[in-house]
This record gives C-alpha cells, sequence and structure tokens, in this order.
C-alpha cells in the first residue's frame, strides 16, 4: 500500500519570497515516481514536477525544485520567488510498481492550501 | 490545455437521480483514471481501466459503474444519487500501464452537486 501524508492544511508566503510545502511518503515498492500538482480555485490539475526514486539529483521545473531525501521518505516542494498566481492547493502524489509490473494509479496526499501575500 | 475533456462540466441533480459522466483521454492514451474529489474524502482514486479492460479499483461503490469504450473514451455512471456524492469527479489519462515514471494527465473535472 502507499501512503502520502501533507501535514500542513495551509501555509501562507509573502510575495517573492520562497516557501517549502512538506510531503512524507510510505511504500514498499521498490521503484516509485513522486509528483507534485497544483490545484488553483478554478479547479484543474495542473502536474508541476517529477522524482523518480532511483533519480540522484533533485528535480526542478522553472521555479518549482523537490527536495527528495529518500532514506527521510520525504519529497517537499520549494516554490522560489513566489508569485500571487502561485496562491492554489498543492497535491503531492506517488505512483509505484504492482507486482504484476504495471504502474498503480496515483495516490494523493490530502494537500497543502497556498495563499501568497502581496 | 492537458488534452483530457470532460463533459459536463457542470450538473446539479436530485437524490436517487443517475448521471453519467463523459471523459475523452489524450490522444494516444489507453490508461484512463476516474477520481472523486470532496471536502471530506479528499482526491480519492475509483477505477482505471486501460484498452477497454478494467485493470484496477479504488474506493468505487456498488452504485457507481463506468466503462471503457472501443474509441477508448469513458464513462462513468453513478445512480441512486444520495447527498454525499456531490463532489467534483475528475478523469485522467496516461499514455500506457508500465510506466510509474509519467504523470497522469486531468480533466478540467465535472463538479455533480445532487440536491
Amino acid at each position: 500500500a502507499q501512503k502520502i501524508t501533507q501535514t500542513q492544511p495551509g501555509m501562507f508566503v509573502q510575495e517573492k519570497e520562497a516557501v517549502t510545502l512538506d510531503c512524507t511518503y510510505d511504500t514498499s515498492d521498490p521503484s516509485y515516481g513522486l509528483f507534485w500538482y497544483k490545484q488553483p480555485s478554478s479547479g484543474e490539475m495542473i502536474f508541476l514536477i517529477y522524482q523518480g526514486s532511483y533519480d540522484q539529483q533533485n528535480a526542478t521545473e522553472g521555479r518549482y525544485s523537490l527536495n527528495f531525501q529518500k532514506a527521510r521518505k520525504s519529497a517537499n516542494l520549494v516554490i522560489s520567488a513566489s508569485q500571487l498566481g502561485d496562491s492554489a492547493m498543492y497535491f503531492c502524489a506517488m505512483r509505484g510498481t504492482l507486482s504484476s509490473g504495471s504502474a498503480r494509479q496515483l495516490t494523493f496526499g490530502s494537500g497543502t492550501q497556498l495563499t501568497v501575500l502581496p | 490545455d492537458s488534452g483530457v475533456t470532460q463533459t459536463p462540466k457542470h450538473l446539479i441533480t436530485a437524490t436517487g437521480q443517475r448521471v453519467t459522466l463523459r471523459c475523452s483521454p489524450r490522444s494516444g492514451d489507453l490508461s484512463v483514471y476516474w477520481y472523486q474529489q470532496s471536502l471530506d474524502q479528499g482526491l480519492q482514486f475509483l477505477i482505471q481501466y486501460y484498452n477497454g479492460e478494467e485493470r484496477a479499483k479504488g474506493n468505487i461503490l456498488e452504485r457507481f459503474s463506468a466503462q471503457q469504450f472501443p474509441d477508448l473514451h469513458s464513462e462513468l455512471n453513478l445512480s441512486s444519487l444520495e447527498l454525499g456524492d456531490s463532489a467534483l469527479y475528475f478523469c485522467a489519462s496516461s499514455p500506457g500501464l508500465a510506466a510509474f515514471t509519467g504523470e497522469l494527465f486531468f480533466g478540467e473535472g465535472s463538479r455533480l452537486t445532487v440536491l
């Protein structure tokens, strides 16, 4: 089974500051992927960044970076230079591998509501 | 635009009724996933289809059913609706089965309100 834990229901950050959103996970799968999605108030789910369990380097995508600490089973999202448009719900998710070799579905955490203050 | 199309975007109906939500995956994607997002349960996986066949089941109620058609579009049928079924229903797609490295591409969701 897989489990994602996001312990911060809400976070506030000042515009242009950096913010870290926490995510811890639990899985028995030997290989897995970790994902972050953004859900603005309009409702759509927007993919932000991916980290593979075997990747040696932390993933980066523009202002997004993923602080992956495998031994601690954490995959925190760092947003640099926050913008007002970053205000949204952020979900951490993971995908592993079934014994058949097929990929599992995405399992999501409960989300963190980020508010960027002007 | 993710390339995944869901209809209808909004739906209001009464308890006891039946509704059908439709999803067209991205061109070329064979896997379709359905998720339910409610305030108290978060994002819950319902069911997955791959090339017309059911591949995985999550927390899907017996009152709910789904199928994937030969043209790869999928429908989620919700019957005997209850107030608690009010939620945002997402469809997502991915190219295949084997790559856990790939993200799922989500539609904009169908917001169901049961009165």
